[in-house]
């Protein structure tokens, strides 16, 4: 079935980095734009970046900007979130998320369950 | 990349409707009818409700609705049940000169 599945969470001190990947199965992924949301502990989603299916194209959150950086692997099916100075401010379950069944790039309705990040001295 | 603006919570009883609104502006909401809506229940991933406004994805309830006036998106839930219990996103994308995703701050429904 379509899954994707996070992995690469952990504590991390701040100012130090981390890279989250997304497996994704069931569907063919080098025809679809992924992105990451993040949700901090008893907040509201957040949404951080998007790639374009062949990766011709990244978009970021302002409050990411120039710290992250997204990327694809579409050879092993895989989506990454390259983390860099990490702030507070980060510590969120990632989760990444695709619009197979909706046809749309504009309904997400295939997400993982999430990785959590931590950031904490 | 201001949030939308939700009320933090709506409640109703079974049976009843509820609309929950999403406020934004005129750089996205308004100007195009790109507004989707999650549902998430605690511990879970989010679900896709409504997406481009008002469709529903294959499996969705037809209690579901979507619309939008202005710079205000709106999800209306008809005969609510104990089940729609939950929290809400709206979600909006937008940008002129690049490619911009905005959620809103989240509404939890409470069915009484």
């Amino acid at each position: 079935q379509v899954q994707l599945v996070e992995s690469g969470g952990g504590v991390v001190q701040p100012g130090r980095s981390l890279r989250l990947s997304c497996a994704a199965s069931g569907f063919i992924f080098s025809s679809y734009g992924m992105h990451w949301v993040r949700q901090a502990p008893g907040k509201g989603l957040e949404w951080v970046a998007v790639i374009w299916y062949d990766g011709s194209k990244k978009y970021y959150a302002d409050s990411v900007k120039g710290r992250f950086t997204i990327s694809r692997d579409n050879s092993k099916n895989t989506l990454y979130l390259q983390m860099n100075s990490l702030r507070a401010e980060d510590t969120a379950v990632y989760s990444c998320a695709t619009y197979y069944g909706s046809g749309s790039p504009y309904g997400l309705d295939v997400w993982g369950q999430g990785t959590t990040v931590t950031v904490s001295s | 990349q201001s949030a939308l603006t939700q009320p933090a919570s709506v409640s109703g009883s079974p049976g009843q409707s509820i609309t929950i609104s999403c406020t934004g502006t005129s750089s996205d909401v308004g100007s195009y009818n790109l507004v989707s809506w999650y549902q998430q229940h605690p511990g879970k991933a989010p679900k896709l409700m409504i997406y481009e406004g008002s469709k529903r994805p294959s499996g969705v309830s037809n209690r579901f609705s979507g619309s939008k006036s202005g710079n205000t998106a709106s999800l209306t839930i008809s005969g609510l049940q104990a089940e729609d219990e939950a929290d809400y996103y709206c979600c909006s994308y937008g940008g002129s000169s690049t490619f911009e995703v905005v959620f809103g701050g989240g509404t939890k429904l409470t069915v009484l």
